[in-house]
């Protein structure tokens, strides 16, 4: 098993350019997560979705932010414009929803985001 | 609501130190418990889990014992190693997943 995959794993982009983060979850997880740390806040939720559908996205700072997911295999989160502030590590995580309260969450390896 | 508060770090020990990292809970119901482990520029990995009252997670050395009674479920290790140099969180799973703050380890030679 691959495990969660995210793409790119570094990127370093300018004030106001517009910023996709990739995420590809575990093969017959129907939960997908995206999450934001920073050194000052921690680990923050921005937004999950369950089986493709956007669940609870009060995590998300702004509008600046927004989130995708096409289909199961597949889901993006997109800053435009991007600012300084936003400058963090995304991480992407998968669970399976048949596992319940019992299931763990599965991490990608990160997004490290440099906004300047 | 469900929430977690863990202990704050940083904490630095001498290997072959005992360590002791404290996380208790609220939630209603029957929560599942998490301690999970995040190594330098990686992103979190399961550690350990516990699904039930008296339960305990271990593993690698590490465990932790779901306390209904006081809710809390605090991971120790009996003799830490530089390489688990780290940052842990603890969770619960509530139907909906909430993470501690974290708590960074530094392991001296």
């Amino acid at each position: 098993d691959a495990g969660v995959i995210q793409s790119p794993r570094h990127e370093v982009t300018e004030m106001g350019q517009e910023v996709t983060l990739r995420c590809k979850p575990i093969s017959g997880h129907n939960s997908l997560f995206w999450y934001r740390q920073t050194m000052m806040r921690g680990l923050e939720l921005l937004i999950y979705f369950n089986n493709n559908v956007p669940i609870d996205d009060s995590g998300m700072p702004e509008d600046r932010f927004s989130a995708k997911m096409p289909n199961a295999s597949f889901s993006t989160l997109k800053i435009q414009p991007s600012e300084p502030r936003d400058s963090a590590v995304y991480f992407c995580a998968s669970s399976s929803l048949a596992s319940g309260t019992l299931g763990e969450q599965f991490f990608g390896p990160g997004t490290r985001l440099t906004v300047l | 609501g469900n929430s977690v508060t863990q202990m704050e770090g940083p904490v630095t020990l001498s290997e072959e130190a005992f360590l002791t990292i404290n996380c208790t809970y609220t939630a209603t119901g029957y929560p599942s418990l998490f301690w999970y482990v995040q190594y330098p520029g990686e992103g979190l990995q399961l550690l350990l889990k516990a699904t039930k009252a008296d339960d305990k997670g271990s593993n690698k050395g590490f465990e932790a014992t779901y306390r209904k009674e006081t809710t809390s479920f605090h991971l120790e290790k009996g003799s830490v190693q530089v390489s688990d140099s780290a940052v842990y969180f603890c969770a619960l799973n509530n139907n909906d997943m909430r993470f501690g703050a974290g708590t960074r380890l530094t392991v001296k030679p």
